[in-house]
């Protein structure tokens, strides 16, 4: 079944550039919408984005001016950069799979990634 | 953006108990919502989506109702293993999604 993982640094510095790539095992990345979604720690979810394989990209309003969602079909990876960040960027960032116009399943383990100088 | 309202924030029951968590719309969303379960450290996992449809794999126990502004997760026997943080979660107005807040559901 399709896994999905996500990777990259754990620690960002104010101001600097959070960059994630989630790689989707065990079937294809195409024909499908692909999310990242975001956890602060003991806190609810908040949608970032989304892109297809097509390379077109929706992005919360809320964090549109920041974001950024690229996909490489070749790799099977998709990536988010989100620029001048804070620390109220710190959580736990999920990706995840868009199924049925926009349920999420499945989802990768997630990575925390800290804002912190 | 469209608000969605969750409640109880969290509620405590005993194994076998009858569950029900309902999620306010703050305008009428047809069907367009789906439940998550996230259990502690874990990743959010479907189990409803299109309101009432039970994913693949989800014990029946499980179901969800409503449309338009008013919508009900029921777990209609809870089990141990049914503690978790259960979310809503809208797409109504695409691609602006939202989530609930969330409901924490334990054990008594």
């Amino acid at each position: 079944q399709v896994q999905l993982q996500e990777s990259g640094p754990g620690l960002v510095k104010p101001s600097e550039t959070l960059s994630l790539t989630c790689t989707v095992s065990g079937g294809s990345i195409s024909s499908y919408y692909w999310s990242w979604i975001r956890q602060p720690a003991g806190k609810g979810l908040e949608w970032i984005g989304r892109i297809y394989t097509s390379g077109s990209t929706n992005y919360n309003p809320s964090l549109k001016s920041r974001v950024t969602m690229s996909v490489d079909t070749s790799k099977n990876q998709f990536s988010l950069k989100l620029s001048s960040v804070t620390a109220a960027d710190t959580a736990v960032y999920y990706c995840a799979r868009a199924i049925a116009a926009a349920a999420f399943d499945p989802w990768g383990q997630g990575t925390l990634v800290t804002v912190s100088s | 953006d469209i608000q969605m309202t969750q409640s109880p924030s969290s509620l405590s029951a005993s194994v076998g108990d009858r569950v029900t968590i309902t999620c306010q719309a703050s305008q009428d969303i047809s069907n367009y919502l789906n439940w998550y379960q996230q259990k502690p450290g874990k990743a959010p996992k479907l189990l409803i989506y299109d309101a009432s449809n039970l994913e693949t794999g989800v014990p029946s126990r499980f179901s969800g109702s409503g449309s338009g502004t008013d919508f009900t997760f029921t777990i209609s026997s809870l089990q141990p293993e049914d503690i978790a943080t259960y979310y809503c979660q809208q797409y109504d107005n695409l691609p602006a999604l939202t989530f609930g807040g969330g409901t924490k559901v334990e054990i008594k």
